[in-house]
């Protein structure tokens, strides 16, 4: 089973400032990683995804992650904040590439940046 | 690169009508697609699993015979949801995959639902 816990529901960051945003995971499976970004009232677009090749993982917008296999975590980061970055934010694992597997998102950090 | 288009994107409807949710694949072939539901402040829920050509695959506690979807062709997968009340008020969002190596899954828009 796949489990993903986001550690802070809200993340609160001057513009300018790094941004992170915690991740930890639990897969049987080697995993897919994935963060996702949700801006009001549309669907998620796809920042980043680890698929087992290099761990560091750059995305789109200046944000990257970190896969730590002995931390079961990725966190994601950015080193300065923009306001269109204010948003809610998910990870979600993915336990192997079979079709039929879903996604297991976390509960989701809605980062605020302020001016 | 991929897109799913998600419609409409948002529907008003009375209790006790249906309505119904729309998720096409415009690029890609999508062999499989998923319908979450998510609450306002909440992460998304899974609803169903379907592939084309099958019956979905519905979690746990969700009623298969008030949310019926049809994946019946390769792009094109709907949600309807019957004999709406208003707690099936929420935001649905349909997300696909094309089966293939690419491991990730792109999202519809969404659809807010306001049964009334």
């Amino acid at each position: 089973a796949q489990s993903v816990t986001q550690l802070g529901s809200h993340v609160s960051v001057s513009e300018g400032a790094l941004v992170l945003l915690r991740c930890n995971y639990s897969s049987s499976v080697p995993p897919y990683l994935f963060w996702y970004v949700q801006y009001p009232n549309q669907g998620l677009q796809l920042l980043l995804k680890y698929t087992s090749a290099a761990t560091l993982v750059k995305g789109i917008n200046g944000f990257e992650a970190e896969f730590k296999k002995s931390e079961t975590s990725f966190h994601l980061t950015k080193p300065s904040a923009h306001m269109s970055d204010a948003a809610e934010y998910f990870c979600a694992v993915r336990g192997g590439n079979s079709g039929n597997t879903p996604l297991v998102f976390g509960k989701g950090t809605r980062l605020s940046v302020i001016a | 690169g991929a897109v799913v288009s998600q419609h409409p994107s948002w529907v008003i409807c009375k209790s006790g009508t249906s309505v119904k949710i729309e998720c096409r694949s415009l690029d890609f072939q999508a062999t499989t697609m998923f319908w979450y539901r998510q609450f306002p402040k909440q992460s998304l829920m899974l609803m169903a699993t379907s592939n084309e050509g099958s019956k979905a695959t519905y979690e746990q506690g969700v009623e298969k015979d008030k949310f019926l979807i049809n994946h019946a062709s390769l792009t094109l997968s709907t949600l309807t949801v019957t004999s709406a009340h208003p707690e099936d008020s929420s935001f649905y969002i349909c997300s696909a995959r094309d089966g293939g190596s690419v491991p990730e899954a792109f999202f519809g828009q969404g659809t807010r639902l306001t049964v009334v």
